[in-house]
């Protein structure tokens, strides 16, 4: 199975601020890269999909790269409704679908 | 609208059984692959199984092989899971979710609660 490795595990950020988070695998998958989007209590959201392509509805702040191995996720001028955990996927191998371990976005 | 809908879940008693459901609304169900992610309280999003829109081919993560059983009934609009020979370590929210053609899990339901204990 691939493994999807995050990082860092959390971070704490401001309104305003540019966040990174990071999301490596454990062998190449091309760029079948997703992000998901989990706030406390409710189910995950699609933000991007092939490694950079946003899915509808989701605000242009968010931006996605990489492709291989190195993936990147980008939140610029952080919103107070962006504070979530996010996850990213690879579906480039499956079964399994693996899911990085996450990413928790605090204030 | 589109829409999932979980529901059937629970306490049980470790041994025992649940069969969930995933109700869909407002999309052409039986086109969509469609698969059922947990996540246990407090922890990290685990893929559980998937199906294919016909039912032709069926996958199940190791830690579930030969104990959950998935299918669906396209003519009801219907996804289930059912969980036999429960443990502690299945406590999880269980979530449906489609998988769309840009290879991502792009539809989601609101998950139902699975708890495991004596």
């Amino acid at each position: 199975d691939i493994q999807m490795t995050q990082s860092p595990s959390s971070l704490s950020a401001s309104v305003g601020d540019r966040v990174t988070i990071t999301c490596r695998s454990s062998q190449i998958i091309s760029r079948y890269l997703n992000w998901y989007q989990q706030k406390p209590g409710k189910a995950p959201k699609l933000l991007i999909y092939a490694a950079s392509t946003l899915h509808s509805g989701v605000p242009s702040r968010f931006s996605g790269s990489g492709s291989g191995t190195d993936f990147t996720l980008t939140i610029n001028n952080l919103q107070p409704e962006d504070f979530a955990t996010y996850f990213c996927q690879q579906t480039y191998s499956t079964p399994p679908p693996t899911f990085g371990q996450g990413t928790k976005v605090e204030i | 609208e589109v829409h999932l809908v979980e529901s059937g879940g629970g306490l049980v008693k470790p041994g025992g059984s649940l069969r969930l459901s995933c109700a869909a609304s407002g999309f052409t169900f039986s086109a969509y692959n469609m698969n059922w992610v947990r996540q246990a309280p407090g922890k990290g999003l685990e893929w559980v199984s998937s199906i294919t829109s016909s039912s032709s081919y069926i996958f199940y993560a190791d830690s579930v092989k030969g104990r959950f059983t998935i299918s669906r009934d396209n003519a009801e609009n219907s996804l289930h899971l059912q969980l036999n020979s429960l443990r502690g370590e299945d406590t999880a929210v269980y979530y449906c979710a489609t998988y769309g053609t840009m290879s991502a899990f792009d539809i989601w339901g609101q998950g139902t609660l699975v708890t495991v204990s004596s």
